[in-house]
């Protein structure tokens, strides 16, 4: 079965800094593999995902997420964090019949000045 | 661009009542899912639909029930509310069920049940 877990519920950074949420994932098959982001009272909005088709996937506002079969992992990062980066983001993993996304717990990141 | 709505941000019911969290999506997604949301336990999936008529348990289904008469229409019903029950529930959509398709997903309802 498929799982994933986000090291970390709460990483705190200053602006400018290297921003990293780290997801390790278990799959029995090759994984299919998601970042989500939600703002403070909102939905969850794609970030990036994991197709196979590249291991360096880049994302939306600067975020890319490098896929690492031989450590299970498939690390959130981000070169400079912006205040308006503060949220909470979420990793995810397809499950084997493709018909729903299986998240971790969430990694809340604070952004300060 | 995709947009899902759902009918309340936040809603207030008490024990015992029955409650009905609709969602509708504009873009003829072929699924549609219903996940909880709570603090440290991330989100997890209560039921999905792959077409009309059609639905699937997902992790936590117990206490609840879905319809979906129309495609572009998923409703969460809670039969009987219970002080347990009250969290954030997110609605979703894809377009195929694809393995890598992406869930697009709604505003979220903020249910309380006293």
């Amino acid at each position: 079965a498929q799982s994933v877990t986000q090291l970390g519920s709460h990483v705190s950074v200053s602006e400018g800094a290297l921003v990293l949420l780290r997801c390790n994932y278990s799959s029995s098959v090759p994984p299919y593999l998601f970042w989500y982001v939600q703002y403070p009272n909102q939905g969850l909005q794609l970030l990036l995902k994991y197709t196979s088709a590249a291991t360096l996937v880049k994302g939306i506002n600067g975020f890319e997420a490098e896929f690492k079969k031989s450590e299970t992992s498939f690390h959130l990062t981000k070169p400079s964090a912006h205040m308006s980066d503060a949220a909470e983001y979420f990793c995810a993993v397809s499950n084997q019949a493709g018909t729903a996304l299986i998240f971790g717990k969430g990694t809340t990141l604070s952004v300060s000045s | 661009d995709v947009k899902v709505t759902q009918s309340s941000r936040y809603l207030v019911k008490r024990t015992g009542e029955k409650v009905f969290l609709e969602c509708v999506q504009d873009m003829d997604h072929e699924n549609m899912f219903w996940y909880r949301q709570d603090p440290g336990l991330g989100l997890r999936l209560i039921y999905f639909s792959y077409d009309v008529k059609m639905k699937e348990k997902g992790d936590i289904p117990e206490g609840y029930s879905v319809s979906r008469e129309k495609k572009e229409r998923f409703s969460l019903i809670l039969e009987s509310a219970s002080t347990n029950q009250t969290s954030m529930y997110l609605c979703a959509s894809s377009f195929s069920g694809g393995i890598t398709d992406t869930q697009y997903f709604g505003p979220g309802t903020r249910l309380t049940v006293l």
